[in-house]
């Protein structure tokens, strides 16, 4: 069954950092997401992308995150300098355009330690 | 500020026992409402999308009803087993490209 994939599945760092988090999203899927949990708070919606640009952000999308679908398959969320409260699990989601009833499919994700 | 709330946090329970939980939701501006089941290391599992009032939704031992007018939607176990053990997110979504605005979780932990 097509699956999201993920890597790494934890990444350590060190604060100022730049670091990025792969996704390798289901292959008719259009439209992609990254979320993110910090330890004991709700998962929260960071960016969505859809046909090679944002669609929607969220105010934790500053400056500092970019996202890119550099090929077919890939898509990727860039922190250029990581702080502290960036440590968070990184979940990347894709979902076919069809409908906006379908499903979002999830990875399995990232786990970012920033020391 | 739009808020998703789900209760219990956590719930522990013995095998066979059957349990439910309560996700509310802001009642305007409805356009989906999701349940994911999330096991630790593994992908969250998408079980339902609910999107009209009243809906009723089953998968198995799990099922799902929902309330738009009100903001609320209930999951329901029948019988809990161990491996249905995991955390059972619900998100809601207020248009067709949106994000998904979920709750805390409710960690259910069933034991033999």
């Amino acid at each position: 069954e097509p699956e999201v994939t993920q890597t790494p599945s934890h990444q350590v760092t060190q604060m100022g950092q730049e670091v990025i988090l792969r996704c390798v999203p289901i292959s008719n899927h259009l439209y992609f997401y990254w979320y993110r949990q910090i330890l004991g708070q709700k998962v929260e919606f960071l960016v969505s992308f859809y046909n090679n640009e944002i669609s929607e952000k969220s105010e934790i999308f500053d400056d500092q995150f970019s996202v890119e679908r550099p090929d077919g398959s890939n898509f990727t969320l860039k922190i250029r300098s990581t702080k502290l409260e960036d440590s968070a699990m990184y979940f990347c989601a894709s979902k076919v355009p069809s409908s906006g009833y379908n499903e979002q499919f999830f990875g399995p994700g990232t786990r970012l330690t920033v020391l | 500020i739009l808020n998703v709330e789900q209760s219990p946090q956590s719930l522990h329970v013995q095998e066979g026992d059957s349990t439910n939980f309560t996700c509310s939701f802001p009642s305007s501006n409805f356009y989906a409402l999701h349940w994911y089941r999330w096991e630790t290391a593994k992908s969250p599992e998408a079980l339902f999308v609910m999107t009209l009032n009243g809906d009723e939704k089953k998968k198995g031992r799990i099922s799902a009803t929902l309330n738009t007018k009100e903001g609320y939607s209930y999951l329901y176990i029948k019988g809990s087993q161990p491996e249905d053990s995991a955390t059972y997110l619900c998100a809601f979504k207020r248009n067709q490209g949106g994000k998904l605005i979920f709750g805390q979780g409710t960690e259910l932990s069933v034991k033999p």
